[in-house]
């Protein structure tokens, strides 16, 4: 059983630019969500893809956006990237019927972005 | 006001101590408590989820909830130098998906 990855490891940006980020869901998972955690700072949600679908999603502008592919897989697009964009983005995945609370997230290492 | 609350630390204690770790919440509808461990340049690892009020034991790690208080609490029995990491609180609705975490508590375990 593999775990969730992410790419890439670390990415530098500058103000404006735009970001694509990746995730790799543990095998047999159907669910993703995805975090940002600012240095010193708890993860916050910003949205979860369940088949395909989003199923929810935080307090974070349209400018944040995802996808999430019939494998499973998930993107996370940033457009119009800002200084306070720099953090370390995680991404979860989890089985489960509706994708619920109860269901087990497994966490990847993350991506860290820095935004210049 | 943070929906969930957790004293950042750092928290420093010898080896074999108890180590007690807490957080407080105030949205009324959290139904399920969850404790996450992060190591540095990790992803959190979660250690233990609770349903409602009520302790949950798992070898070292006991989870507590007082949902009248509203606080959660993580005990962490005859603490090892290799259980130094930020520990994560963390709550959802019944049912819900939006994990709302604290800020996270560093414990340094010193040998």
């Amino acid at each position: 059983e593999t775990g969730v990855t992410q790419s890439p490891t670390h990415l530098i940006k500058t103000r404006g630019q735009q970001v694509t980020l990746r995730c790799s869901s543990q095998s047999g998972h159907n669910t993703v969500s995805w975090y940002q955690q600012a240095l010193g700072q708890g993860p916050q949600f910003i949205f979860q893809y369940y088949r395909e679908e989003e199923n929810g999603r935080g307090n974070f502008p349209p400018r944040f956006s995802g996808l999430q592919f019939p494998n499973y897989s998930s993107e996370l697009n940033v457009n119009a990237l800002e200084l306070d964009d720099s953090a370390l983005y995680l991404c979860a995945s989890s089985s489960g019927t509706s994708g619920g609370a109860t269901d087990t997230q497994y966490f990847g290492p993350g991506t860290r972005l820095t935004v210049l | 006001q943070k929906e969930v609350e957790q004293d950042p630390g750092p928290l420093s204690v010898p080896e074999g101590a108890i180590v007690s770790l807490n957080c407080t919440y105030s949205n009324s509808a959290f139904q399920y408590f969850m404790w996450y461990r992060q190591y540095s340049r990790k992803g959190p690892e979660l250690l233990m989820y609770t349903y409602s009020s009520g302790n949950k034991e798992d070898g070292r790690f006991t989870a507590q909830v007082d949902k009248s208080s509203k606080y959660i609490s993580l005990f962490i029995r005859d603490s090892q130098p290799s259980d130094s990491a930020t520990y994560l609180c963390a709550s959802s609705n019944t049912g819900g998906f939006k994990t709302i975490f604290g800020a996270g508590t560093r414990l340094f375990v010193k040998a």
